[in-house]
């Protein structure tokens, strides 16, 4: 069964240093999304991404935060200057429909601890 | 007020019970999921609805459009349910808002 895939699983890294998450969506998927997790908290969207563009953000996704499709495979999440309070769950997610048609497919999690 | 509240927050059931776990949201929205969540942290997306109801294997999830409510039922719980459970709301743009949600225990 197809699944979208994280990496790294865990990056533990030092507060001002530069951080990117990768996911590998779906093959066939157009739509792409970030989400984040604080521990204990409930899940949060960051950014969706349709046609090599960001369709819609949060107020969480500021300057700090950007995204990218390099190779019409991966899709990256990169953090410029991590603070503690980055340290989170980030989940991938893609859909082969957009919001409201398709069904999302979350990846596994890449667990970012900030010291 | 949260957008999308969710209760009971933790529930405890023996094998085999029915067990509903229900959602409630403040907002319009164009579609609600319902998803599993386990111990690992990956997240499964179990069901997206806009209207009516949806029936997979023991899972059933119903929407009330109107009174902006919706319920997961498993039906003959197994340990093997025991996850949390979130119902996450979709309102006319990409963006999903989630609940708290309800952390799921089945004793055998």
């Amino acid at each position: 069964e197809p699944e979208v895939t994280q990496t790294p699983s865990h990056q533990v890294t030092q507060m001002g240093q530069e951080v990117i998450l990768r996911c590998v969506p779906i093959s066939n998927h157009l739509y792409f999304y970030w989400y984040r997790q604080i521990l204990g908290q409930k899940v949060e969207f960051l950014v969706s991404f349709y046609n090599n563009e960001i369709s819609e953000k949060s107020e969480i996704f500021d300057d700090q935060f950007s995204v990218e499709r390099p190779d019409g495979s991966n899709f990256t999440l990169k953090i410029r200057s991590t603070k503690l309070e980055d340290s989170a769950m980030y989940f991938c997610a893609s859909s082969a429909l957009g919001p409201n048609t398709g069904e999302l497919f979350f990846g596994e999690g890449s667990r970012l601890t900030v010291l | 007020k949260n957008e999308v509240e969710q209760s009971p927050q933790n529930l405890t059931a023996q094998e085999g019970e029915f067990i509903t776990i229900n959602c409630s949201y403040s907002v319009g929205i164009s579609a609600l999921h319902w998803l599993q969540q386990h111990p690992g942290g990956g997240i499964v997306s179990l069901f997206m609805l806009s209207s009516g109801k949806k029936k997979h294997g023991r899972l059933i999830a119903t929407i009330n459009i109107q009174e902006k409510h919706s319920s997961l039922h498993i039906t003959a719980s197994h340990p093997r349910d025991s996850a949390v459970y979130i119902c996450a709301v979709q309102g006319s743009g990409s963006r999903l808002t989630f609940g708290e949600g309800t952390q799921l225990t089945v004793n055998p």
